[in-house]
């Protein structure tokens, strides 16, 4: 089955600076990789998402990139505020089911003022 | 709209006691999951519905039980319940499968204590 990898899991940067977050997967046939966001004390919430048929998408300060060759997708988050710190969760939707994701181990992202 | 709702927020149970957590959402969401999240581990699927009166196993389903006799209402019970099964659970729910415009909702989740 699917099996998403994800690092760091704890990762600090100074305010205004960028951060990435990037995440392997091991099922060729997985077509759809959503990012969520947890902040502390709630569920995650949907932060942005790409189809294996896109490389790259942007919503303003966040983007993400993906390399089907090498089952490698990142995020990517530039000019950090506070309100960005939360722990990110990357994941993976195997092709053989529209019904499940695979989550990643999350990394804990520290914005310093 | 509440969006999805968990009950309890909290709860800690003695080793081999039962409980049911409640999972409702009100965006009339086809499909329904329950996952828990343990240190290091990120999110695992324990048991999904993808419609009322339907169910099926996720990735770690043993030991917990599932119903959904209502579209709008998810329940996860343990019967036994197990020091192994301390973590935080959350549910979500989506409208159709996980495709690219489908995005699924998070509950605030419940936080079980086994002892």
């Amino acid at each position: 089955g699917e099996n998403v990898e994800q690092h760091p899991s704890t990762l600090s940067v100074q305010e205004g600076d960028s951060a990435v977050i990037k995440c392997t997967y091991s099922d060729s046939a997985s077509n759809y990789f959503p990012w969520y966001k947890q902040e502390l004390g709630k569920g995650p919430q949907l932060i942005i998402d790409i189809r294996s048929n896109v490389g790259e998408k942007k919503d303003q300060r966040i983007a993400v990139t993906l390399n089907k060759t090498a089952k490698h997708f990142s995020l990517h988050i530039t000019e950090t505020q506070p309100e960005d710190s939360a722990v990110y969760f990357c994941a993976a939707r195997p092709y053989s089911s529209a019904s499940k994701i695979i989550f990643g181990s999350g990394t804990r992202l520290s914005i310093r003022p | 709209n509440a969006g999805v709702t968990q009950t309890p927020k909290f709860r800690v149970l003695k080793t081999g006691q039962s409980m049911t957590l409640l999972c409702a959402q009100d965006m009339n969401h086809e499909y329904m999951y329950w996952y828990r999240q343990d240190p290091g581990m990120g999110l695992r699927l324990i048991h999904y519905s993808v419609g009322e009166g339907t169910t099926a196993k996720g990735e770690v389903p043993d030991g917990y039980n599932v119903s959904r006799l209502k579209k709008q209402n998810f329940l996860l019970g343990l019967e036994s319940a197990a020091p192994s099964q301390t973590s935080v659970y959350f549910c979500a729910s989506s409208y159709r499968g996980l495709a690219g415009d489908n995005e699924q909702f998070f509950g605030p989740g419940t936080r079980l204590t086994v002892l």
